[in-house]
């Protein structure tokens, strides 16, 4: 069975630098095909593809929140890591992080969301 | 970038109505389409990938067709369960993703 959860603060401070971890389960990331990608959706608004990681490391990010994004994978503790750079009141948001599986590159399982307030 | 625009943002309807949301594509993606079903307080829920494959466990009144630039998600008789918002993705391995705007279907 797989499962995602999502970790990290609930409140960050305008220009800080947010970071979230997803952990899962019942998958491996070194498996050939396999991705673990980071949604977001702020309070009331539309979904948001932020970043993708694939099993081979090749990463994929939003095009308008490239420069502030990072996306890592720790194989060994099933994890990966979004990290995002000068935090806006505008990225409060609800941010999941999801699996995409082997060959292909929608998301069929999702984990619960953290919901993250940037707020002074 | 790929831009995706669902038509109506919002769509009331009855029970046992039929429903179709449109989604198109600012260029051609092949199948390459997702429909995902959100509740309030929920994650999203894959229903429909590559525009017409039906997701396991997803009831068959969801259907999904289209090609190239133009999709559409139809629910053939709708049920007090399927109240909820509908996004379109587009996905490929080689660039980012792409959510259209949403789709809240409502209770008329």
């Amino acid at each position: 069975q797989i499962t995602l959860k999502e970790s990290g603060p609930t409140l960050v401070k305008p220009t800080q630098t947010l970071t979230l971890t997803c952990t899962f389960s019942g998958f491996s990331l070194s498996t050939s095909g396999v991705g673990v990608g980071w949604i977001r959706q702020p309070p009331g608004k539309a979904l948001e593809w932020l970043a993708l990681i694939y099993w081979n490391d090749d990463k994929r990010y939003s095009p308008s929140l490239k420069t502030r994004l990072t996306i890592t994978k720790d194989t060994s503790k099933n994890q990966v890591v979004l990290t995002m750079t000068n935090i806006d009141p505008v990225d409060t948001a609800t941010y999941y992080c999801a699996h995409s599986k082997a060959g292909h590159w929608y998301f069929d399982l999702w984990g619960r969301g953290t919901l993250v307030t940037v707020s002074s | 970038d790929i831009q995706m625009t669902q038509s109506p943002s919002t769509l009331s309807a009855s029970v046992g109505d039929r429903v179709t949301i449109t989604c198109r594509a600012s260029q051609s993606i092949s199948t390459w389409l997702a429909w995902y079903q959100q509740k309030p307080g929920q994650a999203p829920n894959l229903l429909i990938y590559k525009a017409s494959d039906l997701e396991s466990g997803v009831p068959s009144r969801f259907s999904g067709s289209g090609s190239g630039t133009e999709f559409t998600l139809t629910i053939s008789s709708l049920q007090p369960d399927d109240f909820a918002t509908y996004y379109c993705q587009q996905y490929n391995f080689y660039s980012q993703g792409t959510f259209g705007q949403g789709t809240k279907v409502e209770i008329k």
